[in-house]
């Protein structure tokens, strides 16, 4: 089993869409958690951190379920430029582990 | 927040040479990682760079195959020994630094050297 679990998609969504990507992670001892983006041809770029209280950055918001080791992440009213791999990363100990990724599309 | 250059940007390599990467940046950071992502796969740690020590490499890694040089606290260098086709993949830098919009530590990764061995 991956430690670290994505569907990779695609997810083609228009324009003003929600959408929401999901990811379970193996280790119960991760203390750390986050969605990474990746664009094409480019090195990931951190998106936002996952708090267990949930957290919110504009058209995004991030939720961590620890007791079913269950990270999401919503994004609301989706652009063209949201096209992208949505990378999802759990950390132990300054190493980080990543998912294979979520590819979302978002057309006109 | 840290800014990475790595080179080279690409290269094509004959199976049984090797290649060395360096990645270079701009601020001095203690914590240096070398990744894999392989075609279509997400990223793979190879190992952590360490100042004035032996690298610390993951499982199936080993220091044979990617020697690690980390000579200062703003540069390392990875080389891919003995290269197979199967090393075909981006290498990606990433450091370890106070990020812009975080209270924490965050990691930042380099612009990836993209390896084709035949």
């Amino acid at each position: 089993r991956k430690e670290v679990e994505q569907d990779p998609g695609p997810f083609n969504v228009p324009e003003g869409a929600t959408v929401a990507f999901n990811c379970t992670y193996s280790n119960s001892a991760s203390q750390s958690f986050f969605w990474y983006r990746q664009d094409c041809r480019k090195e990931p770029k951190l998106l936002m951190s996952v708090y267990s209280s949930g957290n919110e950055d504009g058209r995004f918001t991030a939720q961590l379920n620890r007791a079913s080791q269950y990270i999401s992440l919503l994004i609301r009213d989706s652009k063209l430029s949201d096209s992208a791999t949505y990378l999802c990363v759990v950390s132990s100990f300054q190493k980080l582990v990543f998912g294979t990724g979520t590819r979302l599309l978002v057309s006109p | 927040s840290a800014v990475i250059s790595q080179k080279p940007s690409r290269d094509i390599c004959q199976r049984g040479t090797s290649l060395t990467i360096q990645c270079q940046v701009d601020s001095q950071v203690t914590m240096m990682f070398w990744y894999r992502q392989q075609p279509g796969q997400s990223l793979t740690l190879i190992a952590t760079a360490n100042q004035g020590s032996e690298a610390t490499y993951e499982s199936g890694f080993v220091i044979d195959k990617f020697p690690i040089s980390r000579p200062n606290l703003t540069f390392s260098t990875l080389t891919v020994s003995n290269m197979s086709p199967e090393d075909s993949s981006i290498y990606l830098c990433s450091v370890e630094d106070r990020g812009q919009r975080v209270s924490y530590n965050e990691q930042f990764f380099g612009p990836g050297t993209r390896l084709t061995v035949l």
